[in-house]
C-alpha cells in the first residue's frame, strides 16, 4: 500500500548548525505536503506546506524541498536552536488535497546539542 | 487568535465505560478533525466533521463516534472503552475540508485502566 516514511528515527544536530530531516513517500499521486513539529506533552505545529506545482518553498529559517521524480521530501532548518528540539513529522495528501485523506508518517525525533 | 483548544486534558477511565472528549476549533474554521496518537503508531485518523455532517472517518470501530454542533464544536465519544484506547487525542480544524493545513490542538490524554 501506499505510505509516508522517514529515513532515520532520530537525528542529533550541534546548536547553531542547519538541519536536514528527509521524507520518502511512495504516492506518485500525491499532492500536498505539510511538516509538522511536535513538542513534548502539545499537539503537532504546522510548521511549512508545499503543493506539487512547486519545488521549494521557505518559511522564517525552514525550507521545505519537494524532488517528485524520487518522491522526496526534506525540511531545511537554519541555524538549529535549543527549542527546535521535537518530533517533525512529514505528512501528505493525494490529489485534490482532502485533508480527511492526509497520511502522517512515522516522526523522526530532532535533538539539540548546546 | 486562540487556537484549537481540547478539554478535558487528562482523562481517566476504568475498561468499559464511556469517555466524552471535546474539541474547540479555531474561529472561522468550519472543518474538525480527530486524530489518535498510540504510543509507538505515529497519527491514526478518527474522523472527519464538516458543517455538522460527518464527511469521513477512518479505519475505527463504530465504538467511536462523535459529533459536530452548530458553532462547529465538535465532541468525540469511545463507547465500551478497551486498555488499548489508551492514547492521545488530537483535534484539529482547518478552514477548508482541502489543501489548508490543519490546525492541532494540545489533545485529551486518555487512559484507561
Amino acid at each position: 500500500g501506499e505510505s509516508v516514511g522517514l529515513h532515520l528515527p532520530t537525528l542529533s544536530v550541534q546548536e547553531g548548525d542547519n538541519s536536514i530531516i528527509n521524507c520518502a513517500y511512495s504516492n506518485s499521486a500525491s499532492d500536498y505536503f505539510i511538516w509538522y513539529k511536535q513538542e513534548s506533552g502539545k499537539g503537532p505545529q504546522f510548521i511549512i506546506d508545499i503543493r506539487s506545482n512547486m519545488d521549494k518553498r521557505q518559511g522564517q529559517r525552514v525550507t521545505v524541498l519537494l524532488n517528485k521524480t524520487v518522491k522526496h521530501l526534506s525540511l531545511q532548518i537554519a541555524a538549529t536552536q535549543p527549542g527546535d528540539s521535537a518530533v517533525y513529522f512529514c505528512a501528505e495528501t493525494p490529489q485534490g488535497g482532502a485533508n480527511s485523506k492526509l497520511t502522517f508518517g512515522k516522526g523522526i525525533t530532532l535533538s539539540v546539542r548546546p | 487568535e486562540a487556537g484549537v483548544t481540547q478539554s478535558p486534558t487528562h482523562l481517566i477511565k476504568t475498561r468499559g465505560q464511556q469517555a466524552t472528549l471535546r474539541c474547540s476549533p479555531i474561529s472561522g474554521h468550519t472543518s474538525v478533525y480527530w486524530y489518535q496518537q498510540a504510543l509507538g503508531l505515529g497519527l491514526q485518523f478518527l474522523l472527519w466533521y464538516d458543517e455538522g455532517e460527518e464527511r469521513n472517518r477512518g479505519n475505527f470501530p463504530p465504538r467511536f463516534s462523535g459529533r459536530q454542533f452548530p458553532n462547529y464544536s465538535s465532541e468525540l465519544n469511545v463507547n465500551a472503552l478497551e486498555l488499548e484506547d489508551s492514547a492521545l487525542y488530537l483535534c484539529a480544524s482547518s478552514w477548508t475540508g482541502t489543501g489548508s493545513p490543519l490546525h492541532f490542538g494540545n489533545g485529551t490524554r486518555l487512559t484507561v485502566t
